[in-house]
């Protein structure tokens, strides 16, 4: 079975820029998250969705952060513009009734 | 999210040797996972654990949600190289879905 599945895989733009990062959940899977890692603050949830519906966004640090998810089999996490600070990996996690949580390999972000 | 503190920081073991880890919450779970992370990919998990007092086991890790619903432990026996790697603790409340992990369990295996 197809696990949940990342793109890119590895990020490298200028500031300023746009970035989009993709996710496609395991099918059949109704919740959806996304997570940032780093060094100095560890596994962070960003935002997550019930039924392509979100549900908490406590977690997007700023306005420039922005996620979207246009149907079951489908999720974007938009960063504009994109500050170096912004680099990390950034994960995504899918789970059926929000239970076990299965991950993503992750995009590697770095913003120069 | 809510602090879990996760110890030890990081290990070295002997190859064959038994491996501790735990996790202490201030607050209560309703749900202890146990995650295993090696080096350019996501998250891995090992253990799921939903009742206080369960003990669950898969293959050579064993890992137990305390009575007291604020911590969990896992262990890995009989440790073997590909042991190697980072392992978390995360935790989900009764309320929502949210996971809140530990700051990760660093394994090196010496052969």
């Amino acid at each position: 079975d197809a696990g949940v599945i990342q793109s890119p895989r590895h990020e490298v733009t200028e500031m300023g820029q746009e970035v989009t990062l993709r996710c496609k959940p395991i099918s059949g899977h109704d919740y959806l998250f996304w997570y940032r890692q780093t060094m100095m603050r560890g596994l962070e949830l960003l935002i997550y969705f019930n039924n392509n519906v979100p549900i908490d966004d406590s977690g997007m640090p700023e306005d420039r952060f922005s996620a979207k998810m246009p149907n079951a089999s489908f999720s974007t996490l938009k960063i504009q513009p994109s500050e170096p600070r912004d680099s990390a990996v950034y994960f995504c996690a899918s789970s059926l009734s929000g239970r076990t949580q299965h991950f993503g390999d992750g995009t590697r972000l770095s913003i120069l | 999210g809510q602090q879990l503190n996760q110890s030890p920081q990081s290990m070295f073991i002997q190859e064959g040797e038994d491996v501790s880890m735990n996790c202490t919450s201030s607050s209560i779970f309703n749900t202890w996972l146990w995650y295993k992370q090696d080096p350019g990919e996501g998250p891995v998990l090992l253990i799921a654990l939903y009742k206080a007092g369960e003990l669950t086991s898969n293959g050579r890790l064993t890992a137990q949600f305390g009575i007291t619903r604020k911590d969990s432990f896992l262990n890995i026996s009989a440790s073997i190289p590909s042991d190697v790697g980072i392992y978390f603790c995360a935790g989900q409340g009764a309320n929502d879905y949210k996971l809140s992990f530990g700051a990760g369990t660093t394994v090196t295996v010496r052969a």
